[in-house]
């Protein structure tokens, strides 16, 4: 399962608190992604990380954050919550390397924002 | 830029009949194109991948998966579908670097008849 953990599991949260979702990896992969999922939309792309301190924004990157301070600990933070984020949240890591291109997923994180 | 359509977002099939479900995709370069399952409540894993070589592909669980160039399509199959097969299905693609993220399609879900 490539070592992803996502925590929390679950969370209910209010509008306009700030969140942070962190995911932390125990393989010191360089490439880490966060995902959220929605009925419909499949799997967006939210920020991407390609080394420590260094990230980039993905297509629904509005109202999200991410740090990266650390290779195995990669954290996306909603700035101030609002009832469009409520969603599972995915954290993957890339694996790469000769014959590795394929991500792994954590279990995910269901945000529920009232 | 890539993107993939998936057609039908449920698909319904009996116990022992073909499963096909349709992955068609748009790429710049060669693409990578993948096949993610997830089961209810669980993170996406991997069925299997296409990078370079065969273009006939083999997975887990006896699914398989033929990239056709001309057709721009990767399309999913199973001989002889089992009530184990019930899940959603995400066909993903990427630009032929390790580090370049997955772009996914919206989903399948398919259900077995018994």
């Amino acid at each position: 399962d490539a070592g992803i953990t996502q925590s929390p599991r679950h969370k209910v949260t209010e509008t306009g608190t700030p969140v942070t979702l962190r995911c932390h990896q125990t393989e010191n992969h360089r490439y880490m992604y966060w995902y959220r999922q929605d009925p419909g939309h499949g799997l967006r792309l939210i920020h991407y990380s390609y080394g420590v301190k260094d990230t980039d924004k993905g297509e629904v990157s509005d109202g999200y954050s991410v740090s990266r301070s650390k290779t195995e600990d990669f954290l996306l933070t909603l700035e101030s919550a609002t009832s469009s984020q409520t969603s599972v949240y995915f954290c993957a890591i890339r694996i790469t390397g000769t014959g590795n291109t394929e991500a792994f997923f954590g279990q995910g994180t269901r945000l529920t924002v009232v | 830029a890539q993107s993939v359509t998936q057609l039908g977002s449920h698909v319904s099939v009996s116990e022992g009949a073909l499963v096909l479900l349709r992955c068609n995709y748009s790429s710049s370069v060669p693409p990578y194109l993948f096949w993610y399952v997830q089961y209810p409540n669980q993170g996406l894993q991997l069925l299997l991948k296409y990078t370079t070589g065969a273009t006939l592909v083999k997975g887990i669980n006896g699914f398989e998966a033929e990239f056709k160039k001309s057709e721009t399509s990767f399309h999913l199959t199973k001989p002889s579908a089992h009530m184990s097969d019930a899940a959603e299905y995400f066909c993903a693609v990427s630009a032929p670097r390790g580090n370049e993220k997955l772009t996914f399609g919206t989903g399948t879900r398919l259900t077995i008849i018994p």
